[in-house]
């Protein structure tokens, strides 16, 4: 089955310690997003990426880092300077919408990090 | 610009009681509206799209929601909920070639 698998599940560390998120997805999408939700703040972008090697900040990238090596995978690196890092993180893909039409969005299970 | 409006932000409903949970989109252009679910803990799941033709969708789980251009709506409606229901629900919009917007999502509790 395609899908978008993140792993750990769950993620504890210690404050100002790095953590890198992993997001494999197996859908053959060019574009991956990292979102991150806090409870009644909806979603919030952090990076994308349109294409292999490409990556553009979101509407929160402060004190995070991904890299686009592989087109199957979109690691999020929390770095210890994010403030407030406790959060569930999720990741997901766009399908291609050829032709102008229009773009699904596919999400991954989530991983929730707490910073301790 | 787009933008996307979730009016509740929570709604209690009692178990096999209707609902309607609401969504307001703005936008210049012709768009592509979504319902996503999120049960605790999981990642989000597509509960029906509109593209175009009808506007009355159908989707998973009973859910159905209504496009209506002119008051720029995409309310979400169940006849009945359950508490398997339980869940927060993202309305969504996009437009041709354009990324996805997301509102702030609505929690439903289900009172038994």
């Amino acid at each position: 089955d395609g899908g978008i698998t993140q792993s750990p599940k769950y993620l504890f560390r210690k404050e100002g310690q790095n953590v890198t998120l992993s997001c494999e997805q197996n859908l053959n999408h060019d574009a991956m997003y990292w979102y991150r939700q806090d409870p009644g703040q909806g979603l919030r972008l952090i990076y994308y990426s349109q294409i292999v090697n490409d990556f553009q900040k979101g509407d929160i990238a402060e004190g995070y880092s991904v890299s686009r090596e592989k087109k199957e995978s979109f690691p999020l690196t929390v770095t210890s300077a994010q403030k407030n890092p406790t959060a569930f993180y999720l990741c997901a893909s766009l399908s291609p919408g050829g032709g102008g039409t229009y773009n699904e969005q596919f999400f991954g299970p989530g991983t929730r990090l707490t910073v301790l | 610009a787009q933008s996307v409006t979730q009016l509740d932000s929570q709604v209690p409903v009692f178990e096999e009681a209707p609902v309607e949970l609401r969504c307001n989109y703005s936008s210049s252009v012709s768009v592509y509206l979504f319902w996503y679910v999120q049960y605790p803990n999981q990642g989000l799941q597509l509960l029906l799209k509109y593209l175009s033709g009808s506007t009355l969708v159908k989707g998973i789980n009973g859910f159905e929601a209504e496009f209506n251009k002119s008051q720029t709506s995409f309310h979400l409606r169940k006849p009945s909920v359950h508490i398997s229901d339980t869940a927060e629900y993202f309305c969504a919009v996009s437009s041709k070639g354009d990324k996805i917007i997301f509102g702030k999502g609505t929690r439903l509790h289900i009172l038994p």
